[in-house]
């Protein structure tokens, strides 16, 4: 199985600061028809995850385009570039290319 | 507009069988593929399986030969069909619409304990 490794665990960030967080994988994302299927999720306390990023660098229908997303293979990103109060919460990532679909452990946004 | 509702008993005993609906609206089952994905506080979440649009299935073999997701298309329904369930097996059960999972449902609480 694809492990998903996310870094940091917790990411204390002030209001309107850039906050950046890291998702490797332990095998090339890559797919044979050429697309890599990485996607980003936040989950907000009680709540469902919703879908922010998806291959890589793909904005979710509604997503403001504070984030963003990069990275190819094994080394992926996502950027919010100023941080609003509405973004607290753990992010996933996820990876689609290989059966198991699995997901990184998560990290938490909090205010600093 | 889509939407996904999990139902499931709560509370389920250890050894015995667990089964979870997911009831959606605004799209047609044969057009997405529909996927059930857990979070346990133990291992947070896990991807459990999928139902093609076509009707085919795939598991995850964490779960090995325990599990058997299904549908009714008349109705809207997609199931997950878990046996021999133990206390870690705890945790919210959700449906998703996609490949890659786009719209959940709102997850349901299972609790595994006597």
């Amino acid at each position: 199985d694809v492990v998903m490794t996310q870094t940091p665990l917790s990411l204390p960030i002030s209001l309107g600061d850039q906050a950046s967080f890291s998702c490797r994988s332990s095998q090339s994302l890559l797919h044979s028809n050429g697309n890599t299927y990485l996607a980003w999720y936040l989950q907000k306390s009680g709540l469902s995850p919703q879908i922010l990023i998806y291959r890589i660098s793909n904005r979710f229908s509604g997503v403001p385009d504070r984030f963003s997303g990069s990275g190819s293979g094994t080394d992926f990103t996502l950027k919010i570039s100023r941080v609003e109060p509405e973004d607290l919460g753990v992010y996933y990532c996820l990876q689609h290319t290989h059966l198991p679909l699995t997901f990184g452990s998560g990290t938490k946004l909090e205010i600093k | 507009q889509v939407q996904l509702k999990e139902t499931g008993p709560g509370l389920v005993q250890p050894t015995q069988t667990l089964s979870i609906t997911c009831t959606v609206s605004g799209f047609s089952l044969t057009s997405y593929y529909m996927q059930w994905v857990r979070q346990t506080p133990g291992k947070g979440l896990e991807w459990m399986g999928f139902i093609r649009s076509g009707g085919s299935t795939e598991y995850n073999s964490e779960f090995k030969s325990r599990l058997s997701i299904s549908r009714d298309t008349s109705k809207n329904q997609v199931f997950l069909k878990m046996n021999s369930l133990k206390t870690e097996d705890t945790g919210v059960y959700y449906c998703a619409r996609g490949v890659m999972p786009t719209y959940w449902g709102q997850g349901t609480l299972v609790t595994v304990s006597s």
